[in-house]
């Protein structure tokens, strides 16, 4: 199975502060990468796939970038709203493997 | 607007079964695959398998082969997963999320909280 590191598993920043959430893979899989936002009490949404893309109606300030086995999700700047827990996902191979979860906390 | 409305909370005792319904609207049911998610209280998320709606064909992770079962009402537009033999561990709160493109999930019920308690 494809393992998906997500660091950090936690994060205190400031409104309107550049927030950066990365997800390490344990093999290519090439630009399959999506990332989710999950807030407390609530389903998951979709924020970005296929690694840079973003999804329908997602604020402009979020982003996600490649470099190599390694992506990233950067929020450029930090709102209130965007408080809660990011998780990547893998959409290379069966199983479709998350991260391990980043939870978003303001300062 | 598209939707994914599942059924309500469970409460079961272990070795009991559990019946989940997750029923779409707002698009052609039989397009999308759906996927089943499972997260565990204060836990992350993991993936659980999918099913192809235009076919019926269900897809398993490993850690879900043998008690977990999906299945289709196409024409009730409904997608269900079954589990027998509940287990403490099977305390969780389970979705279904459609897929999009190359299996990412672009919608999502509001998950059903299943808790096995003797």
């Amino acid at each position: 199975d494809i393992q998906m590191t997500q660091s950090p598993a936690s994060l205190s920043a400031s409104l309107e502060e550049i927030v950066t959430i990365t997800c390490q893979a344990s093999q290519d899989i090439g630009n399959w990468l999506a990332w989710y936002q999950q807030k407390p009490g609530k389903s998951p949404q979709l924020l970005i796939y296929d690694a840079t893309s973003l999804a329908d109606g997602v604020p402009s300030r979020f982003s996600g970038s490649r470099s190599g086995t390694q992506y990233s999700l950067k929020i450029s700047r930090l709102q209130v709203e965007d408080i809660g827990s990011y998780y990547c996902q893998q959409a290379h191979s069966n199983p479709y493997t998350f991260g391990a979860g980043t939870k978003l906390e303001l300062k | 607007q598209i939707q994914l409305v599942q059924s309500g909370p469970e409460l079961k005792k272990p070795g009991e079964s559990v019946k989940i319904s997750c029923k779409a609207s707002g698009y052609t049911f039989t397009d999308y695959a759906m996927h089943w998610v499972k997260q565990a209280p204060g836990k992350g998320l993991k993936w659980m398998g999918w099913i192809n709606t235009y076919t019926g064909k269900p897809t398993y992770a490993d850690d879900f082969k043998g008690r977990f079962v999906f299945s289709l009402e196409a024409s009730a537009s409904t997608a269900n997963l079954q589990i027998s033999n509940l287990k403490n561990e099977d305390t969780a709160t389970y979705f279904c999320a459609r897929n999009y493109g190359y299996d990412y999930l672009d919608y999502w019920g509001q998950g059903v909280m299943v808790t096995v308690s003797s």
